[in-house]
């Protein structure tokens, strides 16, 4: 049983870029949720897709923006990129009939952002 | 923020417990405390979860006090594959997929 997928493993891109990152959920979950987590410190929530739609969001700019496909995997979409975006960015799924109560990480892309 | 508070480091000894502590004091009714760690390089893992009642499963055990504004995760015979980042959550359940996580503890096992 495969986990959850994520690629590319790492990603080097120049301010103002564009980058899309990539998220498949463990076989039969049905929710993905995206992090970022800075060096040191801990992963911060970005937003939540389920049935294809954002469904929960955190702190973070419009800049920041996903999609979920039917198999439900899922993209991250950054634009504008700042040196600030310089992270591990961190997909998991769940079980919407669990309540989403155990989540399953991937293992990141590591974004650096020059 | 985080709505629990913990120790930013520890060591253990290699086969010894590993008791890592975690403050909630305002945790509400209906807020469960979860687990979950990082070893270096890789997602968070999910570890246990519990309510009011210990829990105990394959990896851990949850020991929740009676008011439930601090809980004990133990790892019962830590060893070096232990050494990780442990953040302690409080979440509502059903809440999805939102998790917020602290600074965490960073535990150490040593031989």
């Amino acid at each position: 049983d495969a986990g959850v997928t994520q690629s590319p493993t790492h990603l080097i891109k120049t301010r103002g870029q564009q980058v899309t990152l990539r998220c498949s959920p463990k076989s039969g979950h049905d929710t993905v949720s995206w992090y970022q987590q800075a060096l040191g410190q801990g992963p911060q929530f970005i937003f939540q897709y389920y049935e294809e739609e954002e469904r929960q969001r955190g702190n973070f700019p419009d800049r920041f923006s996903g999609h979920q496909f039917p198999n439900y995997s899922s993209e991250l979409n950054v634009n504008a990129l700042l040196l600030g975006d310089s992270a591990l960015y961190l997909c998991a799924s769940s079980l919407e009939a669990g309540g989403g109560n155990e989540q399953f990480f991937g293992p990141g892309t590591r974004l650096t952002v020059l | 923020d985080a709505k629990t508070t913990q120790p930013p480091s520890m060591d253990c000894a290699e086969g010894r417990a590993a008791n890592l502590p975690c403050n909630h004091s305002t945790i509400s009714g209906n807020e469960y405390v979860y687990w979950y760690r990082q070893i270096h390089s890789q997602g968070p893992q999910y570890i246990i979860h519990g309510l009011k009642n210990n829990e105990t499963n394959e990896m851990a055990s949850l020991i929740i006090t009676e008011d439930r504004k601090s809980s004990t995760l133990i790892l019962p015979h830590a060893t070096l594959r232990d050494t990780a980042v442990y953040y302690c959550i409080v979440r509502e359940w059903n809440q999805g997929g939102k998790l917020i996580f602290g600074q965490g503890t960073e535990l150490s096992v040593k031989p």
